[in-house]
């Protein structure tokens, strides 16, 4: 049991490059989550998915698309990467929308 | 959801008991309280969570107050393990998408 795990761990973009990162669960999670979080600060959510097949936006969704195909995936796209999304992102599920959170250990995503 | 206060820093002997407030004045009624805990470099960890009665798990024991418009996170035995940003956290139960919104948190330092 993997629990959540996120591909890649470490990135370098240049402006304007395009990438997915992605995150996978084996525990059967309905909830999935994409957070970013900034130095200093807490963490801010992007976007989630209460199913397969659906996405919804969060705090700071601006910039970044998702894709929930399969249960047990849940995909964070850049489609133009700018400097300001420099940061580290965490994706996280549930069982259910009250249910405690699982993370995964991050990718660090440096845009120059 | 309703904000929470907490202090930025504390510091702990190592084999003491760490006592992590938290404000969250503004809570209603069908807010419950959430701890994560985040090591350096790793997803936060889930810790416990509770409504307005005491909680324990092997981890930690929250303690409510009678109004709930405090809490405080016990770690009975601290130990170096420990050290970390403890995330307070207050939400309402609900399946329109587990939209934890994570503060500043507190950073503890468990000494030798």
């Amino acid at each position: 049991n993997a629990g959540v795990t996120q591909t890649p761990k470490f990135r370098v973009l240049k402006t304007g490059q395009s990438m997915t990162l992605l995150c996978a669960q084996d525990m059967n999670h309905e909830y999935m989550y994409w957070y970013r979080q900034d130095p200093g600060m807490g963490l801010r959510l992007i976007h989630y998915s209460v199913g397969e097949g659906t996405t919804a936006k969060g705090e700071v969704p601006d910039g970044y698309n998702v894709s929930r195909l399969k249960k047990q995936n849940f995909l964070l796209g850049l489609e133009s990467a700018a400097p300001s999304q420099t940061s580290v992102y965490f994706c996280a599920s549930s069982y259910l929308g009250n249910s405690p959170l699982h993370f995964g250990n991050g990718t660090r995503l440096t845009v120059t | 959801d309703a904000k929470t206060t907490q202090p930025p820093s504390m510091d702990c002997a190592e084999g003491r008991a760490a006592n992590l407030p938290c404000n969250h004045s503004t809570i209603s009624g069908n807010e419950y309280v959430y701890w994560y805990r985040q090591i350096h470099s790793q997803g936060p960890q889930y810790i416990i969570h509770g409504l307005k009665n005491n909680e324990t798990n092997e981890m930690a024991s929250l303690i409510i107050t009678e109004d709930r418009k405090s809490s405080t996170l016990i770690l009975p035995h601290a130990t170096l393990r420990d050290t970390a940003v403890y995330y307070c956290i207050v939400r309402e139960h609900n399946n329109a998408g587990n939209m934890l919104t994570f503060g500043g948190g507190t950073r503890l330092m468990v000494k030798p």
